[in-house]
């Protein structure tokens, strides 16, 4: 059974502070990877999509990828408290013939004022 | 209507009804899925459907029944559920062959079962 992994948190910074989000996975095949955000009571959205080794920057968001480690992160810059949710990584595997995401738990994130 | 839509946005039932859940998607995509989310628990994936086939079932019991009528629609019939069958419940639908087939979500049915 492929595995995303993800510590649940709550990670919790402070307004203006870099959050920093981790995500192992075990498959070493995996070429690209989702990160999600899910708001609480709403549906998960997509914030960043990283398939390439080293760094994708998108405005304050930066993804970092180490396949080698089988290691994904996600970074962002000058937290606010609207960035507080709960962040998906998400690995896409081909399986009989079709697509679909392995899910992390999720990671809470909690930025105060 | 854009994206993905899901009626209704709330349910609550008894364990004797029968209900169905139902999700369009206006993106064009071929692909649909099924997930459910327990509070504090991953997204758990239900079904999948490619091509207006089901290509996965993932050990959901027989009181969940998924239809694929075409490949904007989408429905899970419900019958006899347990309480610990509540749950959001979150249709979502992708294009099969692109490199970067990002999953797009509904907003979810919030089911609660008495």
């Amino acid at each position: 059974q492929k595995e995303v992994e993800q510590n649940s948190g709550p990670l919790s910074v402070p307004e203006g502070a870099i959050a920093s989000l981790n995500c192992t996975y075990s498959d070493r095949g995996s070429q690209s990877f989702f990160w999600y955000r899910q708001y609480s009571g709403k549906s998960p959205e997509l914030i960043m999509f990283i398939y390439s080794n080293g760094d994708k920057e998108d405005g304050r968001f930066t993804a970092q990828l180490n396949k080698a480690s089988q290691y994904v992160s996600l970074l962002i810059r000058d937290s606010q408290p609207s960035d507080s949710a709960t962040y998906l990584c998400a690995v896409p595997i081909r399986s009989g013939g079709y697509n679909k995401l392995i899910f992390g738990a999720g990671t809470r994130l909690a930025v105060h004022p | 209507e854009t994206g993905v839509t899901q009626t209704p946005r709330h349910l609550v039932m008894g364990m004797t009804n029968k209900k169905s859940l139902k999700c369009e998607q206006h993106l064009g995509h071929n692909a649909m899925y099924w997930y459910k989310q327990s509070a504090k628990k991953p997204l758990e994936l239900m079904f999948v459907y490619s091509l207006e086939e089901r290509v996965e079932n993932n050990s959901v019991p027989s009181r969940f029944s998924p239809e694929c009528p075409n490949s904007s629609h989408l429905f899970l019939h419900l019958h006899t559920l347990q309480p610990e069958d509540s749950a959001l419940y979150l249709c979502a639908s992708s294009q099969e062959g692109r490199f970067y087939n990002e999953q797009f979500f509904g907003p979810g049915t919030r089911l609660t079962v008495l």
